[in-house]
């Protein structure tokens, strides 16, 4: 079975703090996804990667980057956290021109 | 709303009762998923239907999708108190190789 395993279940930080939230799947997969969840808005695209060292920005890209140096590995980079950024983050991975996701269990932000 | 609409967005029902939600979407699309969300935890996937079908079953599971009304429905037949969790459709547009997903409908089946 796939799997990816996102670092950390629960991040408390602070205001104006970088932080980072990793990601890292097991199956080979080249297509990396990185969504937030919030009540009433359901699933919102972040960014996303075909490939390594390559990027696309998804439906609400600012105040994220992110990073791919390594196939199994896709980092979300919060430059400087605030508090709206407080969120449900999921990680997903998937084959290329695979129609399904493979998420992992997500990480519970709190931006104080 | 992200171009779709899931409803209910809250079901209740009792054990052993059939369970349906329905997703609409605006899009021309090349097919649509169905993905399960148990409480604090990641999405699993449950089925896929692709444009050009009408109807899929997976166990207790049937989807069906009607491309001229832009709507799918998920049944869950003889629920299950652990078939408890968000139900969510997602979107692959033909414009696009995004999955779109919907707001999802919270499932709460009473033993």
């Amino acid at each position: 079975d796939v799997k990816v395993t996102q670092s950390s279940r629960y991040l408390v930080k602070r205001t104006g703090e970088k932080v980072f939230l990793e990601c890292v799947q097991d199956m080979d997969h080249e297509n990396m996804f990185w969504y937030r969840q919030d009540p009433g808005l359901g699933l919102r695209l972040i960014y996303f990667s075909y490939d390594v060292k390559m990027k696309e920005k998804g439906d609400i890209p600012e105040g994220y980057s992110v990073s791919r140096e390594k196939k199994e590995r896709f980092s979300l980079i919060l430059e400087s956290a605030s508090t709206n950024q407080t969120s449900m983050y999921l990680c997903a991975s998937s084959l290329p021109g695979g129609e399904k996701l493979f998420f992992g269990s997500g990480t519970q932000l709190s931006v104080l | 709303s992200q171009q779709g609409e899931e409803d209910p967005q809250a079901l209740s029902i009792q054990e052993g009762e059939n369970a349906t939600m329905n997703c609409s979407y605006k899009t021309s699309i090349n097919n649509l998923q169905w993905y399960r969300q148990n409480s604090g935890r990641g999405l699993v996937h449950l089925i896929l239907i692709r444009s050009n079908e009408r109807e899929k079953h997976s166990g207790r599971l049937r989807v069906t999708l009607d491309t001229s009304k832009k709507s799918s429905s998920l049944l869950i037949t003889a629920s299950r108190a652990a078939d408890t969790a968000s139900y969510f459709c997602a979107r692959r547009e033909t414009s696009g190789s995004r999955l779109t997903f919907g707001e999802g409908t919270q499932l709460t089946v009473n033993p």
